[in-house]
């Protein structure tokens, strides 16, 4: 398996713009998670997914955030309008219940 | 709450000495434990998960432990290298919903 996929590995976008993060789990795990990592704040939990099922979007920090779970073979986070703040490294990870995480390379988002 | 903490923040030891992490945990009822590493810029990896029935699990250099009842994992690394400087994370996972809480990790630097 080629692991946990995220797409772009890099982002830069203007302030105010619509920005999409990408995610492609391993094949046959049922829960998909999506994480933020600052310096300042460390790796924070925004939402996951059971059987593509939204379960805690607690962590989402405002409504210009959205998650979406079409399928068991894809996800996307979305932040419209973006801002400066925005700026971190937002990683996907995925899991079969019981057997652990596997994570991502992540997307390192720059909003100027 | 569960809180995960890694203790100490940062460590520096001399190439080739036999090292321990350590993870604590405030509720003792967690179902698995994983630590994970982290190199600058890049994204997790796994490096062993604990499940609910087992006491250890080992990987090559790498052996770690979970005694639930005291709240505290260790990860040992044997012969230390310069390519095990990262950042460690433990995890714990609070309940079969593969929800998990990561400490804030610590920072390992191996001196040549």
């Amino acid at each position: 398996d080629a692991g946990v996929i995220q797409s772009p590995r890099h982002e830069v976008t203007e302030m105010g713009q619509e920005v999409t993060l990408r995610c492609k789990p391993i094949s046959g795990h049922d829960y998909l998670f999506w994480y933020r990592q600052t310096m300042m704040r460390g790796l924070e939990l925004l939402i996951y997914f059971n059987n593509n099922v939204p379960i805690d979007d607690s962590g989402m920090p405002e409504d210009r955030f959205s998650a979406k779970m079409p399928n068991a073979s894809f996800s996307t986070l979305k932040i419209q309008p973006s801002e400066p703040r925005d700026s971190a490294v937002y990683f996907c990870a995925s899991s079969k219940q019981g057997w652990g995480y596997t994570f991502g390379s992540g997307t390192r988002l720059t909003v100027v | 709450k569960q809180e995960v903490t890694q203790i100490p923040a940062a460590l520096s030891v001399p190439e080739g000495e036999n090292l321990v992490l350590n993870c604590s945990f405030t509720d003792s009822a967690i179902y698995n434990l994983q630590w994970f590493r982290q190199d600058p810029g890049k994204g997790l990896t796994s490096l062993l998960l604990i499940q609910s029935s087992q006491r250890e699990q080992t990987s090559g250099r790498l052996n770690a432990s979970l005694d639930k009842s005291s709240g505290r994992s260790t990860l040992y690394i044997a012969a230390s290298q310069p390519g095990d400087s990262a950042t460690y994370l433990c995890a714990v996972f609070e309940s079969t919903d593969d929800k998990i809480i990561f400490g804030k990790g610590t920072r390992l630097h191996i001196l040549p």
